[in-house]
């Protein structure tokens, strides 16, 4: 994989659902994974960052693991609300320098 | 509270005609990016600075120029649009130092920018 790949490009949901989204990116050379969250006219949001094989981020109803040796991470939002619509983008940086390539995020809908 | 703030929100040029999307932060922090989003696709990277050290993506067209005067101010210039260079342009800043690549990056709210 050369690129950042995420999938589903988007996701219809009712509220109260549990969801995940997947992030596949180069293993080799891996730095750092990121998550991002960007609703709409406003600034992407960071989540978390992750480094390590096997790390685990929760924040509130979000978290996220991360396997480097196979190059994927997994986004879970348990109990969506319609507040957590958005763009979730993924991005993983290279070893040594700032170069961060992004995928196309998934586009979450929440419906009440 | 500490930001990072892009002007103008929208920005509709002619074709041709040079055009400036400005970014300043609040947030003193060594590094500035600008990304090129364009519909549905991936934010892609144009170049970054790192204090004043610019570096600029092997393809990045040389019709995209930066300048920063200084931490706080970066801008970027297209000299000569096209209607390929329609899109949401962000800005983001980072922390420096060791293990800059690990270190959030923190976006400003994009400018999109119509050529006409």
């Amino acid at each position: 994989i050369l690129n950042v790949e995420q999938s589903p490009q988007s996701l219809h949901v009712q509220e109260g659902d549990s969801t995940n989204f997947t992030c596949s990116f180069p293993s080799s050379n891996f730095y750092a994974l990121h998550w991002y969250r960007w609703e709409t006219a406003k600034s992407p949001e960071a989540l978390f960052v992750m480094t390590l094989n096997g790390d685990e981020k929760k924040k509130g109803r979000i978290s996220a693991t991360l396997n480097t040796k196979e190059g994927y991470s997994y986004l879970y939002i348990k109990g969506s609300q319609p507040e957590d619509s958005a763009t979730y983008l993924c991005a993983s940086t290279n070893t040594g320098g700032f170069k961060t390539i992004f995928g196309a995020g998934t586009r979450l809908f929440v419906k009440a | 509270d500490a930001m990072v703030i892009q002007n103008p929100r929208y920005q509709v040029t002619q074709f041709g005609k040079p055009v400036t999307l400005s970014c300043s932060q609040t947030l003193n922090h060594n590094v500035m990016y600008w990304y090129q989003q364009k519909s549905s696709q991936a934010p892609k990277l144009l170049f970054h600075y790192y204090d004043k050290d610019f570096n600029n993506e092997a393809d990045t067209p040389d019709n995209f120029q930066s300048r920063r005067p200084n931490t706080s101010f970066c801008f970027l210039d297209i000299r000569s649009p096209g209607l390929g260079d329609a899109a949401m342009y962000l800005c983001a800043t980072s922390r420096g130092g060791a293990g800059g690549g690990y270190n959030e990056q923190f976006f400003g709210p994009g400018t999109r920018l119509t050529v006409l």
